[in-house]
């Protein structure tokens, strides 16, 4: 069946840049029938949806984030990847990768185990 | 678009029945409304999709119901592994918003 698993630094200073990437086992991130998306947690916002990839390469950003952010797929290793620019500690959170269909259902039904990223000098 | 969730935390002991509210700021198609279950150190499951329709392997005492600004997800007699927090998620528009969960808890 299809895993997800996110990989990337667990602490980053502020005003650098937040990478992270997700590699897909069991699945093609060329398949026309999903997105593929970062979402995050925190204690006080609870789950904030960051944006997700197409195979095609079109990407949609919270636009709360859009300004600092960028969402890339590599299919040649069946992963998809975030940037965040000019973190703070705002940043600081439980990111998790998930497919996303998109088709007449929208919904997250895999979703990696979450990296814990903090945000600190 | 606003979802809440409301109230923040039940209690109840196993074998109730569990209803848990998701109420939206504005009209979302039943098609795109979902609900995920969270137990502690691990990410969501994907419980309900289309505000009604069981994802793979989810037990039939979890049912959703609703539509338009008014959605429910029932558990018909909750089990010990149902103790959990609870996630409504609206796709009607972007952002994708999820609500701010509803907590169940042991009574």
């Amino acid at each position: 069946q299809v895993q997800l698993q996110e990989s990337g630094p667990g602490l980053v200073k502020p005003s650098e840049t937040l990478s992270l990437t997700c590699t897909v086992s069991g699945g093609s991130v060329t398949s026309g029938n999903y997105y593929w998306s970062w979402i995050r947690q925190t204690p006080g916002k609870g789950l904030e949806w960051i944006g997700y990839i197409y195979y095609t390469g079109t990407a949609n950003y919270n636009p709360s984030l859009s300004s600092r952010l960028t969402i890339s797929l590599d299919t040649s290793k069946n992963q998809f990847s975030l940037k965040l620019t000019s973190v703070t500690a705002a940043d600081t959170a439980v990111y998790y990768c998930a497919r996303e269909a998109s088709d007449f259902y929208y919904y997250m039904d895999v979703w990696g185990k979450g990296t814990t990223v903090t945000v600190s000098s | 678009i606003v979802l809440t969730q409301s109230p923040g935390t039940l209690s109840f002991s196993p074998g109730q029945r569990a209803t848990l509210s998701c109420r939206a700021s504005q009209s979302v198609s039943s098609s795109y409304l979902a609900w995920y279950q969270q137990k502690p150190g691990q990410a969501p499951r994907l419980l309900i999709y289309g505000a009604s329709n069981r994802a793979t392997g989810i037990p039939d005492r979890f049912s959703g119901s609703g539509s338009g600004t008014d959605f429910t997800l029932t558990i018909s007699r909750l089990e010990p592994e149902d103790f959990a927090v609870y996630y409504c998620q609206q796709y009607a528009g972007s952002p994708w918003t999820f609500g701010q969960g509803t907590k169940v808890e042991i009574k």
